[in-house]
C-alpha cells in the first residue's frame, strides 16, 4: 500500500498570514503530484501537477514545490483570505499507474 | 464547457436496492474515474477508463460493484444490492487521457448516496 499522507490535519489561521502544510509519500518509482482544492460541499478542484525534482508552481498567492528525492511537498498560502478555506489535498501517482490521495489538510481562516 | 456531469446529486435508497449513478465527462475526454469519499477512507478510486475500456477496477470494493462505460459521453456505476455501509459520495472525474499521470482530473460535483 503506498501512503501519502498530510499534515497538519486541520489548521486555523488569521486573515492576512501565511501559511503551509505537508505532502508526504513514497520516494521510490515517483511519477506525478496533484494538489487539490476542496470547498465544502464543491468537487476537488485542481491547482497544480509537478513532476520534477525541485520544480515550483505558482498560482496567485499559493504556490507548492517539490523535493521527489526526499518525498515530500509544501503548499504555501501567502496573506491568507477568509475565500483560501477549504480542505486542500495532494495525490500522488506511483509508475503512471492511478493516484492515490491523502486525507487533506483542512484549512479555516478567521476574519 | 459544462464540465463533468453526474446524476442525481442525492440518492437516498433502502437496503437491497440497485443503484444506478451516471456520469457525463467533458466532451473530448478519454479518460474517466469513479471515485468514492468516506470518512474512513478518504477519497479513494474505484476504477477508471481509458478509451471507454476498463483499465483498472481493482478499488471496486466487491462485485455488488459494476462499471460500464458504453460510449465516450457515458458511464454508469451500478450498486446490486446495496447496504448500508455503500453510503458515501461518488465522484466521477475525467481527463483528457495524453497522460494520465500529469493530466489535471476534472471532477464532477458528486453523488452523496445514503443506504438505509
Amino acid at each position: 500500500i503506498l501512503n501519502v499522507e498530510q499534515s497538519p490535519q486541520s489548521l486555523h489561521v488569521q486573515e492576512g498570514d501565511s501559511t503551509n502544510f505537508t505532502c508526504s509519500f513514497p520516494s521510490s518509482n515517483f511519477y506525478a503530484l496533484h494538489w487539490y482544492r476542496w470547498e465544502t460541499a464543491k468537487s476537488p478542484e485542481a491547482l497544480f501537477v509537478m513532476t520534477l525534482n525541485g520544480d515550483e508552481k505558482k498560482k496567485g498567492r499559493i504556490s507548492a514545490t517539490l523535493n521527489t528525492k526526499e518525498g515530500y511537498s509544501y503548499l504555501y498560502i501567502k496573506g491568507s483570505q477568509p475565500e483560501d478555506s477549504a480542505t486542500y489535498l495532494c495525490a500522488s501517482l506511483f509508475g503512471n499507474e492511478k493516484l492515490t490521495f491523502g486525507t487533506g489538510t483542512r484549512l479555516t481562516i478567521i476574519p | 464547457d459544462a464540465g463533468v456531469i453526474q446524476s442525481p446529486r442525492h440518492e437516498v435508497t433502502e437496503m437491497g436496492q440497485e443503484v444506478t449513478l451516471r456520469c457525463k465527462p467533458i466532451s473530448g475526454h478519454n479518460s474517466l474515474f469513479w471515485y468514492r469519499q468516506t470518512m474512513m477512507r478518504g477519497l479513494e478510486l474505484l476504477i477508471y477508463f481509458n478509451n471507454n475500456v476498463p483499465i483498472d477496477d481493482s478499488g471496486m470494493p466487491e462485485d455488488r460493484f459494476s462499471a460500464k462505460m458504453p460510449n465516450a459521453s457515458f458511464s454508469t456505476l451500478k450498486i446490486q444490492p446495496s447496504e448500508p455501509r455503500d453510503s458515501a459520495v461518488y465522484f466521477c472525474a475525467s481527463c483528457l487521457g495524453i497522460n494520465r499521470g500529469t493530466d489535471t482530473q476534472y471532477f464532477g460535483p458528486g453523488t452523496r448516496l445514503t443506504v438505509l
